[in-house]
């Protein structure tokens, strides 16, 4: 089955820098990769997602690349602000159903 | 429009007592998928239903178990829990199956087996 890693486990930033989380995969027929943000006491959030025929898609602060060859995509968010800080999982799905590979997630914490 | 909403959010359980987890979905979302999350292995895929009928499993033993009513309701079940069940089951539910809709996850039961 697929198989998704992702580094690091935890990441802390000071208020306006930039956060880089990236995630590999394993199995090439993975064709769609979103992204979640989960806060304290709730559910993941959709955030970003991309599909594998597009290279990088862009959301104001946020960002994400895909690089099919080397199996892997990374989510950028610059300019970070105190509410960025949450979990972030990073998923891909070979488009069989709603079933989802997530990474082990990032906790991300921006210092003001 | 009302979110995915899941019952009962906390509950304690002793080993190899049975217990059943209830999601309602989003107003028209016909597909419910459910996922388990442990701090160790991140969101894990249990199973996914989509008009009643279970689509796809995910790699966990018999012992769980889940169904969806023609209302879109589902129910997980897990019976003879282990202490390894421990856990937060979150429920998603989705326009479509496939991916052409985003997940809309609820806020999750937590679950802890003493």
């Amino acid at each position: 089955g697929e198989n998704v890693e992702q580094h690091p486990s935890t990441l802390s930033v000071q208020e306006g820098d930039s956060a880089v989380i990236k995630c590999t995969y394993s199995d090439s027929a993975s064709n769609y990769f979103p992204w979640y943000k989960q806060e304290l006491g709730k559910g993941p959030q959709l955030i970003i997602d991309i599909r594998s025929n597009v290279g990088e898609k862009k959301d104001q602060r946020i960002a994400v690349t895909l690089n099919k060859t080397a199996k892997h995509f990374s989510l950028h968010i610059t300019e970070t602000q105190p509410e960025d800080s949450a979990v972030y999982f990073c998923a891909a799905s070979k488009g069989t159903g709603n079933q989802f590979y997530f990474g082990t997630g990032t906790s991300l914490t921006v210092i003001p | 429009k009302a979110g995915v909403t899941q019952t009962p959010r906390y509950l304690i359980k002793t080993r190899g007592q049975q217990v059943t987890l209830s999601c309602s979905p989003i107003s028209g979302h016909r597909s419910v998928s459910w996922y388990q999350q442990t701090p160790g292995q991140g969101l894990q895929f249990l199973f996914e239903y989509f008009s009643e009928t279970q689509r796809n499993k995910g790699n966990f033993p018999g012992r769980f178990s889940g169904r969806q009513f023609s209302n879109s309701r589902s129910e997980m079940n897990v019976s003879t829990l282990e202490l390894g069940d421990s856990a937060l089951y979150l429920c998603a539910s989705s326009l479509s199956v496939g991916h052409t809709g985003e997940l809309f996850f609820g806020e999750g039961s937590r679950l802890t087996v003493l």
